[in-house]
């Protein structure tokens, strides 16, 4: 059966520093892959997804970059942390008729 | 551009109440309409979709594309669908969900 699996669970970071969460997919083989974030009143926000290795699609202009280096393997980085970038960030695997959420990644920038 | 509105930010009721989760969508075209549910401490996951026309514990959505919505409603809350609601769109040829800012029920016994 197919697994997502994200980490860390819970991270505090500092303005300015850099960020990379990871997130990577068993049992299925070339799945479309997304990265989104979920913030207080605001809902569930597309940040980027991918439907191959090295395609990556951004759907909001910021300072966090993604980047698909394996076919079952989707990261998140910034160079540089806002406080604005707090928040709890979900990989998804799956098509745009059914998709399977990881656990999920709550980011707090200080 | 495509866009889910959920008007709701909380909604709550006692046990036993009719529920109706509020969704409209802009899209010009013939959509494919979903409901994921997030319950406390568990992954957001999919509740129902439109074109499989089911019910799921005790939860109906119908499309109605005169008024562009996909309202959740069940006939009477339990405690236990207290939970955070949102509804998302799909459309041809692309490769994404957009989903709204989602609505909170809470069930109150």
């Amino acid at each position: 059966s197919q697994t997502i699996h994200q980490w860390p669970a819970t991270l505090v970071q500092p303005v300015g520093s850099p960020l990379s969460l990871e997130c990577t997919v068993e049992g299925t083989s070339n799945p479309n892959l997304y990265w989104y974030r979920q913030a207080a009143g605001r809902g569930l926000q597309l940040l980027f997804y991918s439907v191959g290795i090295g395609q990556i699609s951004s759907e909001v202009p910021q300072n966090l970059s993604a980047s698909r280096p394996q076919d079952r393997q989707f990261i998140l980085s910034s160079k540089k942390l806002l406080l604005s970038d707090s928040g709890f960030y979900l990989c998804a695997w799956g098509t745009p008729y059914e998709q399977y959420f990881g656990p999920g990644t709550r980011l707090t920038v200080t | 551009a495509q866009r889910v509105t959920q008007p709701e930010k909380l909604l709550s009721v006692f046990k036993g109440a009719p529920v109706e989760l509020k969704c409209n969508y802009s899209y010009s075209g013939s959509p494919e309409l979903f409901w994921y549910v997030q319950y406390s401490r568990q992954r957001l996951q999919l509740l129902l979709r439109h074109i499989s026309r089911e019910s799921i514990k005790g939860f109906t959505a119908d499309l109605n594309k005169g008024e562009t919505s996909f309202h959740l409603k069940k006939p009477f809350a339990q405690e236990e669908d207290s939970a955070m609601y949102y509804c998302a769109l799909s459309f041809y040829n692309t490769d994404k969900l957009i989903f709204g800012t989602g609505t909170r029920l809470q069930v109150f016994p």
